[in-house]
């Protein structure tokens, strides 16, 4: 099986521009998770998607938000960019009970200029 | 709310030799235990998990943690490193029991193991 894929892999923006991430889940896979990863607040937990409806939320802003077509695949989407938000975005699937494994992409890292 | 702690920022140490890195946890609720590792400009890998039942789990490059629920606690350990092992570990919580969704997954901020040969 094709594991988790996330493109862009590497994205520079400005500040103030807006950016749509996409993140392709395991065949059969039907809940998507996006998680933040900076030097200075480690791993934090974005959203949750399963079955095309948001199913869980962190405590990040509304400039910060997310869809799930439906089969599967997942966008983020990060509105009036800035400086802070340069992070690498991880994405996670797994398949739908709360035993099962959340098998993560290799994120994108976005830059903020 | 819960929160992980990993007590250690970075752990160096030599080839062959042991290592522990500590994770502590607190939550009012039970929860699924996770180690995951980062290689450089990679994401995360699932090392082992604890859900339920026994409380010593194992992965298969050799590692292994035990869940102790009186000093809330999911240390991980190898007897002996190798050099590959050089990577960063996060250790993770979630709480199983809410919406069963496993999706919020709360990270510990990750210990850099380094070993030297």
């Amino acid at each position: 099986k094709a594991g988790v894929t996330q493109t862009p892999r590497y994205l520079i923006k400005t500040r103030g521009q807006q950016v749509t991430l996409s993140c392709s889940p395991i065949s059969g896979h039907r809940s998507v998770s996006w998680y933040q990863q900076t030097p200075g607040q480690g791993l934090q937990f974005l959203f949750e998607y399963f079955s095309e409806t948001q199913r869980n939320k962190g405590n990040f802003p509304g400039r910060f938000s997310g869809r799930q077509f439906s089969n599967s695949r997942s966008e983020m989407n990060v509105s009036t960019l800035e400086l802070g938000d340069s992070a690498l975005y991880l994405c996670a699937s797994s398949s739908a009970s709360s035993t099962d494994t959340q098998y993560f992409g290799p994120g994108t890292r976005l830059t903020v200029l | 709310a819960q929160s992980v702690t990993q007590l250690d920022s970075q752990v160096p140490v030599f080839e062959e030799a042991p290592v522990e890195l500590r994770c502590n946890y607190s939550s009012s609720v039970s929860v699924y235990l996770f180690w995951y590792v980062q290689y450089p400009n990679q994401g995360l890998q699932l090392l082992l998990k604890y859900l339920s039942g026994s409380t010593l789990v194992e992965s298969i490059n050799g590692f292994e943690a035990e869940f102790n629920k009186s000093q809330t606690s999911f240390h991980l350990r190898k007897p002996s490193v190798h050099i590959s092992d050089t990577a960063e570990y996060f250790c993770a919580v979630s709480d199983g029991l809410r919406g069963g969704s496993q999706g919020n997954l709360i990270f510990g901020k990750g210990t850099k193991l380094s070993v030297k040969p």
